[in-house]
């Protein structure tokens, strides 16, 4: 069974950081692209982040590019993203998810809020 | 950046009845597009991908359709489980976008 458990989520001061965590597991995690999605309290599903499955290219949203950085261990089976310079605007659950047309698989999402 | 503009912004439906979801790509995607459906409190599923395809597990009385830059769901007859916010996304570009939703509620 295909299960994504994000971690690291929590409440931080604006222009703060935070590193989320993603425990990949029933699958073999260096085989897959993977992304991060964000949606704000009660708003739609914004797209964050990508990284190939090889780490070696990634893609961002230009709201967050800049600030933010994924990266991912395949040895650990282990999505993470760096969170810098955190805004009021970044407060939001965020979601780890598998990239295969579309996104087929998302974790239960962790929270992030910004707020001082 | 590819705008996904989804509608109508609500759909009010009795159960048994049929609902259709539209979504509009403002240039064209192929057919590199998903559907999902997130209940409150959720994460979102996987519904359609390819425009067309039905993701494992999913009822038949889904159905997606369309290709280049107009797509639309299709619940054929809707069930109490069904009435849910529905999301498309395209991946065909970066950066990859989400329409606003499709609320579907109890008429």
């Amino acid at each position: 069974e295909v299960q994504l458990v994000e971690s690291g989520g929590g409440l931080v001061q604006p222009g703060g950081s935070l590193r989320l965590s993603c425990a990949a597991s029933g699958f073999t995690f260096s085989d897959y692209w993977m992304h991060w999605v964000r949606q704000a309290p009660g708003k739609g599903l914004e797209w964050v982040s990508h990284i190939y499955s090889d780490g070696g290219t990634t893609n961002y949203a230009d709201s967050v590019k800049g600030r933010f950085t994924i990266s991912r261990d395949n040895a650990k089976n282990t999505l993470y993203l760096q969170m810098n310079s955190l805004r009021v605007e970044d407060t939001a659950v965020y979601y780890c998810t598998r990239d295969l047309l579309g996104i087929d698989y998302w974790g239960p999402g962790t929270l992030v809020t910004v707020s001082s | 950046e590819i705008v996904m503009t989804q509608s109508p912004a609500t759909l009010s439906v009795s159960p048994g009845e049929r609902a259709t979801l539209s979504c509009r790509a403002s240039q064209s995607l192929s057919s590199n597009l998903a559907w999902y459906q997130q209940k409150p409190g959720q994460a979102p599923r996987l519904l359609v991908y390819g425009a067309s395809t039905r993701a494992t597990a999913i009822p038949a009385r889904f159905s997606g359709s369309g290709s280049g830059t107009d797509f639309t769901l299709t619940i054929s007859s809707l069930q109490s489980e069904d009435f849910a916010i529905y999301y498309c996304q395209q991946y065909d570009t970066w950066p990859r976008t989400f329409g606003q939703g499709t609320k579907v509620e109890i008429k």
